[in-house]
């Protein structure tokens, strides 16, 4: 296992375009977090899983997005009606919540809208 | 919102100790205190984290105040690989709390 994967590693879409990513975390890691991250900003907390089930969303995560870890493994965040605001890192992450050590990053995938 | 205070920015000069501050006056009995780095186009990468006692791993140590108000993470022999912003956290441990809050943190510069 070599960590958590994101894909793709960029991602220019035009306004008003529909985005997927998608996130492949470690393996025995039941929980699974996504983030945005703007330039010169820390990261901001999106969204996170237990396995299959969504456990909490913030309210930066507006009517257009939307997540999913169907099988409690990889998880895909869809973005509609993608606006240049939506311009970000987005970041996932994955741990094991028996242990409480810390989070998994992957690399992100960064989305340019023009 | 973010429970700590960092500077915006520091340099260390390469093979000395950086010694990153951090202040979390109204941490709580049962939060810990964590660090996180992210060097330039990468995600967040776990360092250390501890409830009261000093900690230590293989990267850095961590030196927390008697009143846990604030903290210091120190990277015993900085590298120029060591460049990267520096997160400091406070959260609940334990799967309570479960989500990470970061600040801006600390932008170091290890200069050559």
């Amino acid at each position: 296992d070599t960590g958590v994967s994101q894909d793709p590693r960029h991602k220019i879409t035009k306004r008003g375009q529909n985005v997927t990513f998608r996130c492949d975390p470690i393996s025995e890691h039941n929980r699974l977090y996504w983030y945005r991250q703007t330039l010169g900003q820390g990261p901001e907390f999106l969204t996170y899983f237990q396995n299959e089930a969504q456990l909490e969303k913030s309210r930066l995560l507006s009517d257009r997005f939307s997540a999913e870890r169907p099988k409690g493994s990889f998880s895909t965040l869809e973005i509609q009606r993608t606006e240049q605001g939506d311009s970000a890192m987005y970041l996932c992450a994955s741990r094991d919540s028996l242990f409480d050590y810390g989070y998994t990053f992957g690399s992100g995938t960064r989305l340019t809208v023009v | 919102d973010a429970k700590t205070t960092q500077p915006p920015s520091m340099d260390c000069a390469e093979g000395r100790a950086a010694n990153l501050p951090c202040n979390h006056s109204t941490i709580s009995g049962n939060e810990y205190v964590y660090w996180y780095r992210q060097i330039h186009s990468q995600g967040p990468q776990y360092i250390i984290h501890g409830l009261k006692n000093n900690e230590t791993n293989e990267m850095a140590s961590l030196i927390i105040t008697e009143d846990r108000k604030s903290s210091t993470l120190i990277l015993p022999h900085a590298t120029l690989r060591d460049t990267a912003v520096y997160y400091c956290i406070v959260r609940v441990g334990m799967n309570r709390d479960d989500k990470i809050i970061f600040g801006k943190g600390t932008r170091l510069h290890i200069l050559p």
